[in-house]
Formats: structure tokens, C-alpha cells, sequence
């Protein structure tokens, strides 16, 4: 069964490094998300890509955050300079068409540790 | 986005069917219900989506009521690997992004 693939699958960073987190949906996907989940809390939305563009980003994903799909297998997050409050689960997902009308496959997940 | 309201937690026997519920009041016309599960250190996994009618896949069902103020998935067999949080989310046809709430934790005893 096709999956989302992510690594690394743990990162530990100092506070105010750029971390760079990679992904690889599934193929024929068209659709890119990443969402992220503090220890304890709930699944949090941050920012969806379409056609080689953000379609939809939250709060959360504010200058520090950026994504990028470099070729046509690859998506990546990086985050400019690390907080501590950035330590997170940070899953990355795809979907073959909208959102409403199909699923959405996650990742298994990077944990990013900022210290 | 139009609020779900799901219990906190439940608990269900191995092999036994499992009813996990949903209300949904303020849901519109154009709202698709989704559910999602996350097993323990895992992402969330797609389980089931429906409009208006129940629905049936080989993971579980999914049944909505006629005035679509609640809805119920439910697992016709539970195993030991169905233990997780299930979390029920609201969608309208346009967005581009889940909200995910709390969500039931499902334990499933032996």
C-alpha cells in the first residue's frame, strides 16, 4: 500500500538553528499538507499546497515557517531559527484530489526536540 | 467550522462492536463528517467519510442521522489495534484543511 513517507523520524536541534523536515507524498497526490502536534495536545493545521503554491496557511505558520516541493517527488518544512516552543510531531499528509471529497494520508511523523 | 461533540473516552470488549458517537448541531448544508483515528505514536489514519447517507468501508461504518445533528461510527468487531483516539471533524466541500478536536480515546480491553 502506497504511504507518506517522512524523515527524519527524530530531530534534536539548539534553540535558533534552521531545521529542515522532508517528506515524500504519495505519488500521483496532488494535494500537500503539514500539521503538527505538541506532546499532549491536539493535531494542529498549518499550511496546504497546490500546485506549487501555499493554498491555505493558520496562524501558526507565521515568517519562520516556509515549504517547498524542490522536485517532483520531495516537500519539505524549514523552520528559519527554532524556538522551544517549536518542539513538536510534525506530520506531514497528501491527498489525490480536495479535500472534502477524499482522505488524507499521513506521515508517520518527525519529532522535532528544540533544546 | 461547525463544532462536533464527542465523549472523552469509552471502553470496549475485544470482538464486541463498538458505537463511538458524535453531535454535530450546528453542521450545514455543505459539510462532509469525516472520521480519523490516531493510533498510539502514530499519525492520524483516514477511516470514513459521509454526507448525508451511511456509509460502509472495510474499516468501519458510518451512520448519519436524517437531520445530520449527530452521527455514529462504528466498528462492527473491536480488536486490541482499534485502540486509539477517534476524532469526528466537520468539513465543508471547499476547505483545505482538518480541524481536529479532542476526540474519543477508545480502549479496548482483552
Amino acid at each position: 500500500e502506497p504511504e507518506v513517507t517522512q524523515t527524519p523520524s527524530h530531530q534534536v536541534t539548539q534553540m535558533g538553528q534552521e531545521v529542515i523536515l522532508r517528506c515524500v507524498p504519495i505519488s500521483n497526490h496532488l494535494y500537500f499538507y503539514w500539521y503538527r502536534q505538541i506532546l499532549g495536545q491536539k493535531v494542529e493545521f498549518l499550511v496546504s499546497f497546490y500546485n506549487n503554491e501555499i493554498s491555505e496557511k493558520s496562524e501558526i505558520f507565521d515568517d519562520q515557517f516556509s515549504v517547498e516541493r524542490p522536485d517532483g517527488s520531495n516537500f519539505t518544512l524549514k523552520i528559519r531559527s527554532t524556538k522551544l516552543e517549536d518542539s513538536a510531531m510534525y506530520f506531514c499528509a497528501s491527498s489525490e484530489v480536495g479535500l472534502a471529497m477524499g482522505e488524507l494520508f499521513f506521515g508517520e511523523g518527525s519529532r522535532l526536540t528544540v533544546l | 467550522d461547525a463544532k462536533t461533540t464527542q465523549p472523552n473516552s469509552m471502553e470496549s470488549n475485544e470482538e464486541e462492536p463498538v458505537h463511538l458517537p458524535c453531535n454535530h448541531s450546528t453542521i450545514s448544508g455543505t459539510d462532509y463528517i469525516h472520521w480519523y483515528r490516531q493510533l498510539p505514536s502514530q499519525g492520524p489514519e483516514y477511516v470514513i467519510h459521509g454526507l448525508t447517507s451511511n456509509v460502509n468501508n472495510r474499516m468501519a461504518s458510518l451512520a448519519i442521522a436524517e437531520d445530520r445533528k449527530s452521527s455514529t461510527l462504528i466498528l462492527h468487531r473491536a480488536t486490541l489495534r482499534d485502540a486509539a483516539v477517534y476524532y469526528c471533524i466537520l468539513k465543508k466541500g471547499s476547505a483545505r484543511q482538518l480541524t481536529f478536536g479532542s476526540g474519543t480515546q477508545l480502549t479496548v480491553l482483552p
